[in-house]
């Protein structure tokens, strides 16, 4: 079967730097998204690797390595307002995407 | 990025009417739309694909009878929640993509049935 992991929560300090690890099990792969999702609002586009890697942008990059089956987000600086749930995705060979369940990030002063 | 205007935001309505939510590509053609559920504290749960012009293709355990979808445009995707239910109360995603591209999210629509 198809599988996405990812943490469930993760609690971080303010100013700090977070890494949210994805591991994924697909049938086919054309590419991984991270979406940051804020609470009752719909998931907004972060990143979108499909090779091997790591992708930078601004205070958020994105790895790949495809034959671990493995991504990670990396956030710098963290600022309350990056509190939310990000959530891994990847596009299998019908290009359909595969949800993670989410990791709720909570940011402390 | 690209945008896709979902509404309504939020709706409430009586358990046995129907709802439709809309979504509209605005500056792109969505040439595939997704509709998703999302119940709280849980992930996007994909309810069914459609491409312009045809019929719309359903996840397993998702009732086409009751959650109809129309995608008679590359513009817009209509969801109809027929003879809806309180436990149908949830969360509503709608995304549009063109090609393989990445999928850009309407705002989402909070349905409550009392």
């Amino acid at each position: 079967g198809q599988n996405i992991d990812q943490p469930t929560e993760m609690t971080a300090t303010e100013g700090a730097i977070v890494q949210i690890n994805c591991t994924y099990q697909t049938s086919g792969f054309n590419g991984l998204f991270w979406y940051q999702q804020h609470a009752g609002e719909a998931p907004t586009f972060l990143s979108y690797n499909v090779l091997d890697g790591l992708e930078e942008k601004g205070r958020f990059s994105s790895f790949l390595s495809r034959s671990k089956g493995y991504s990670y987000l990396l956030l710098k600086e963290l600022q309350m307002k990056d509190s939310a749930s990000y959530l891994c995705a990847v596009m299998d060979s019908n290009y359909q995407l595969i949800w993670g369940a989410g990791t709720k990030l909570i940011i402390k002063p | 990025g690209a945008v896709v205007s979902q509404h309504p935001s939020w709706v409430i309505c009586k358990s046995g009417t129907s709802v439709k939510i809309e979504c509209r590509s605005l500056d792109f053609q969505a040439t595939t739309m997704f509709w998703y559920r999302q119940f709280p504290k849980q992930s996007l749960m994909l309810m069914a694909t459609s491409n312009e012009g045809s019929k719309a293709t359903y996840e397993q355990g998702v009732e086409k009878d009751k959650f109809l979808i129309n995608h008679a445009s590359l513009t817009l995707s209509t969801l109809t929640v027929t003879s809806a239910h309180p436990e149908d109360s949830s969360f509503y995603i709608c995304s549009g993509r063109t090609g393989e591209t990445e999928a850009f999210f309407g705002q989402g629509t909070r349905l409550t049935v009392v």
